[in-house]
């Protein structure tokens, strides 16, 4: 069974751009949610979706968006990227909403 | 504002010993909890799950849940070097609106296993 893919691995943008980063779920997973991990600072909940629908959302602004398909493949998009925005960006799926979370491995976004 | 809290570490055992990492969390009508590990450079992965008060154990692996006192512990026992890691608990709280649970993560606690 092929765990959750992530894609790109690695990316590197400039102030002010923008960056859609995309999530493949387990198969059969209808559940996928979204974290920024830095050092220091922990997973950060960015937000989770659920048949398509966002269930529930972190405390970022407005810049940090996400949708889910009806594959149940999900993208999330950070518009006019700052430099704070660098960080490990980690998609989880799991067969239901707040459930046990399996990870992929992860885009690391550096912003320069 | 829910919280889960634990000790940063980092917390230093020789191999063999058993590591014991601790998680209080402030949300009494949590149901759920969890304990994932994340090496250094990788995702975290989950490794143990636990839903109801006393011990739940998996090989080196145990978990135990307290809910009256808001905690649940992870103990390791015959830790080895490649226990080294990131430990990260999680806890499924309720939200006021519907039946939307949310997972709330503590910071984690760095474990180095010494050879």
């Amino acid at each position: 069974k092929a765990g959750v893919t992530q894609t790109p691995r690695y990316l590197i943008k400039t102030r002010g751009q923008q960056v859609t980063l995309s999530c493949s779920p387990i198969s059969g997973h209808r559940s996928v949610s979204w974290y920024q991990q830095t050092p220091g600072q922990g997973l950060q909940f960015l937000f989770e979706y659920f048949s398509e629908t966002q269930r529930n959302k972190g405390n970022f602004p407005g810049r940090f968006s996400g949708r889910q398909f009806s594959n149940s493949r999900s993208e999330m998009n950070v518009s006019t990227l700052e430099l704070g925005d660098s960080a490990l960006y980690l998609c989880a799926s799991s067969l239901a909403a707040g459930e046990k979370l399996f990870f992929g491995s992860g885009t690391q976004l550096s912003v320069l | 504002q829910k919280e889960v809290e634990q000790n940063s570490g980092p917390l230093s055992v020789p191999e063999g010993a058993i590591a014991s990492l601790n998680c209080t969390y402030s949300d009494r009508g949590s149901q759920s909890f969890f304990w994932y590990r994340q090496y250094s450079g990788k995702s975290p992965e989950l490794i143990m799950s636990i839903y109801s008060n006393g011990d739940k154990e998996d090989g080196r692996f145990t978990a135990q849940l307290n809910k009256a006192s808001q905690y649940v512990s992870l103990l390791i026992r015959d830790s080895q070097p490649s226990d080294s890691a990131t430990y990260l608990c999680a806890v499924i709280a309720s939200l006021r609106s519907g039946n939307n649970r949310k997972l709330i993560w503590g910071l984690g606690t760095s474990l180095a296993v010494n050879p």
